[in-house]
């Protein structure tokens, strides 16, 4: 499986904008880039996924780089209930739907 | 979506005993995955649950210590086999259905929290 890096952990204010990153540079033509956050003392959910244009739902927008080599999931508005681990993770839609969680980043918002 | 429940949500043992994870989906759905997660640490995949027949382990887990039932769309249970500390981890079910098959939008329980002593 192709390997993600992102940032150990971030920090961010409430109400603004949050910009978390990920580089994924050994990424394949048929890779998905899949975010999904996991809030303390809960399992993760899923937040957003795409394959080469930008994605935007009611929780956050996907921005991928043109090579795609790197995306970044935007949190339009941070509020105190975004904190979380964010994960970014690499897969093929087609076959086995598993999922390969690396280290995440650990959100924090201030209020 | 999807609603997982687990039970128990978490449990303390006694090593060399054994502790069997049940997880229910309130919906019929296509796969079923069980993870754990050590302390302070991401997610690790540790089985397939396939209806019917065995699950699919990944490396480093085997059946006779995580064996996995799942007898129909909607149920599976993991067990946690001869106990150690080790073992201490959350373990944490989850499902994909039909209307995400083939997104990889996986849906998951809560966790069960175990502790070994």
């Amino acid at each position: 499986d192709a390997k993600t890096t992102q940032p150990n952990s971030m920090e961010s204010n409430e109400e603004e904008p949050v910009h978390l990153p990920c580089n994924h540079s050994t990424i394949s033509g048929t890779d998905y880039i899949h975010w999904y956050r996991q809030l303390p003392s809960q399992g993760p959910e899923y937040v957003i996924h795409g394959l080469t244009s930008n994605v935007n739902n009611r929780m956050a927008s996907l921005a991928i780089a043109e090579d795609r080599k790197s995306s970044t999931l935007i949190l339009h508005r941070a509020t105190l209930r975004d904190a979380a681990v964010y994960y970014c993770i690499l897969s093929r839609l087609q076959g086995a739907q598993k999922l390969v969680f690396g280290q995440g980043t650990r959100l924090t918002i201030n209020p | 979506s999807a609603v997982i429940s687990q039970k128990p949500s978490r449990d303390i043992c006694q090593r060399g005993t054994s502790l069997t994870i049940q997880c229910q989906v309130d919906s019929q759905v296509t796969m079923m995955f069980w993870y754990r997660q050590q302390p302070g640490q991401s997610l690790t995949l540790i089985a397939t649950a396939n209806q019917g027949s065995e699950a699919t382990y990944e490396s480093g887990f085997v059946i006779d210590k995580f064996p996995i039932s799942r007898p129909n769309l909607t149920f599976s249970t993991l067990t946690v086999s001869n106990m150690s500390p080790e073992d201490s981890s959350i373990y944490l079910c989850s499902a994909v259905n039909h209307g995400s098959l083939g997104k990889n939008i996986q849906y998951f329980g809560a966790g069960t929290r175990l502790s070994v002593l």
